[in-house]
């Protein structure tokens, strides 16, 4: 089965700085997918940003991006110039390719982020 | 709607009792998800659907938990029974078409459930 780790429980960074949230992940399948959700304190997830597997390419969404590295299983997320309303729990999470399978979500523990005024 | 709805956003149960948790998702999406979230976990899968069928339900913890998609729209989670350890936000998701890739789901902003 397929596992996500995300090994820092919580981070902080200055307002205007640059963070990056650690996310490594287990797997046997050559092509999948992975998602970066943010969670504020109303709960509701939201997507951040996307990437698929069998792009070279690291996805980027403004102030987002990725450094996927798919031999390492890595896929962490850069937060830059990070603001106040970044502030929020970051979880990272992976899907297998569907082809008639489930396309369910696996997400790690997630990682809190505070951002420091 | 405009996004994924679920009621009531916050839920009291005495233990042994039978709740139902409804969700509504976007207007068209064929696909339909339900999650458990612990306190300071991430959201763990229970069951999918796709239209009114129920393709997987492997996350379900035990047959206490049910849920249904007669119409292919409206979802419901019923725990019968409940317990301390079901205490969680339950979080609906839907996504707009069964292939899968990129697309990406759409969350609502859950139901609190509280077992006394």
């Amino acid at each position: 089965a397929q596992t996500v780790t995300q090994s820092q429980p919580e981070m902080s960074v200055q307002e205007a700085e640059t963070v990056t949230l650690s996310c490594t992940y287990d797997t046997s399948e050559s092509d999948y997918y992975l998602f970066w959700y943010k969670q504020p304190p109303s709960r509701q997830m939201i997507l951040v940003i996307r990437q698929e597997a069998y792009k070279q390419q690291n996805a980027t969404e403004n102030r987002f991006s990725v450094n996927f590295q798919k031999a390492a299983k890595s896929f962490s997320l850069k937060i830059s110039d990070s603001q106040l309303g970044d502030a929020a729990m970051y979880f990272c999470a992976y899907r297998n390719p569907t082809q008639g399978g489930s396309e369910k979500l696996v997400f790690g523990k997630g990682t809190k982020l505070t951002v420091n005024p | 709607g405009a996004g994924v709805s679920q009621s009531p956003r916050y839920k009291v149960a005495k233990r042994g009792q039978d709740v139902a948790l409804r969700c509504d998702p976007i207007s068209g999406h064929v696909s339909l998800f339900w999650y458990q979230q612990a306190l300071g976990q991430g959201p763990e899968f229970l069951t999918y659907f796709q239209n009114e069928a129920q393709l997987d339900k492997s996350g379900l913890p035990s047959d206490r938990f049910f849920a249904e998609r007669p119409e292919g729209s409206v979802s419901t989670l019923k725990i019968q029974r409940t317990q301390q350890e079901d205490s969680a936000v339950y979080l609906c998701a839907s996504s707009s078409w069964t292939g899968g890739g990129l697309q990406p789901q759409h969350f609502g902003d859950g139901t609190r459930l509280s077992i006394l």
